[in-house]
């Protein structure tokens, strides 16, 4: 089956600093990762939609400049959160899809997530 | 644009009796419906999602229809068991194959004794 593995599992850093998540799928190939943003407040927020081979969409309110994301394989994509505020605070998602038809080619398969909380 | 309505926030049951959790949605292209099921502290699993030839997808007893006619994708079950509580999100996928889900804000299902 399709399984992604996104670590750390939580963190916490100080206002200020930056940290890296990280994002793996097994068992198949993902072409598209999708890092999401789900707050107490707010539902799934799209940070960025990132294809292999293909330039990173980052959504409106998101940049390259605060959530750089690397994808350089099928199996693995990382985004870092740099200078993190109090408003960065949240549980961030990946999303990881397969290739296909129909639906398929929109079924994102979501890792547990990182918890981020900053001090 | 892409927007997902899910009317009940929170949705409180009597273990046995029917559920339904509402869907609608409204979509530029033409949309793929998906149910996923997030448990505390795990993540979004993948429930149910939408055929293109009206077949009505079902998975742990939940089934949807997709009625493009109203756009909705409701989630229904027959009988509520209390290991269904958790929190339910509708999304929509866009035919334009963009990879892009667009999330409703979520609703709880507490199923109690």
């Amino acid at each position: 089956g399709a399984l992604v593995y996104q670590y750390p599992r939580r963190t916490i850093c100080k206002s200020g600093t930056s940290m890296r998540m990280e994002c793996q799928a097994v068992g198949f190939q993902a072409t598209s990762v999708a890092w999401y943003r789900q707050s107490p407040q707010k539902t799934f927020e799209l940070i960025a939609l990132s294809t292999v081979n293909s330039a990173i969409k980052y959504e409106q309110n998101f940049t390259q400049e605060k959530f750089p994301i690397s994808h350089p394989n099928l199996s693995f994509s990382s985004m870092t959160v740099l200078n993190a505020y109090l408003e960065d605070r949240g549980l961030y998602l990946c999303g990881a899809r397969e290739p296909g038809l129909g639906a398929s080619q929109n079924t994102l398969y979501f890792g547990a997530g990182t918890r981020l909380s900053v001090l | 644009g892409d927007s997902v309505t899910q009317t009940e926030g929170l949705v409180t049951l009597t273990e046995g009796l029917p559920v339904m959790l509402n869907c609608t949605y409204q979509s530029t292209y033409s949309p793929f419906l998906f149910w996923y099921v997030q448990h505390l502290n795990e993540a979004p699993k993948l429930l149910l999602k939408s055929f293109t030839d009206n077949k009505r997808p079902e998975h742990q007893g939940f089934h949807a229809t997709l009625h493009k006619s109203s756009s909705s994708f409701h989630l229904q079950k027959s009988s509520a068991q209390l290991s269904d509580s958790a929190l339910y999100y509708c999304a929509l996928g866009s035919g334009a194959n963009t990879g892009k889900l667009t999330f409703g804000h979520g609703t709880i299902l507490r199923v109690h004794p």
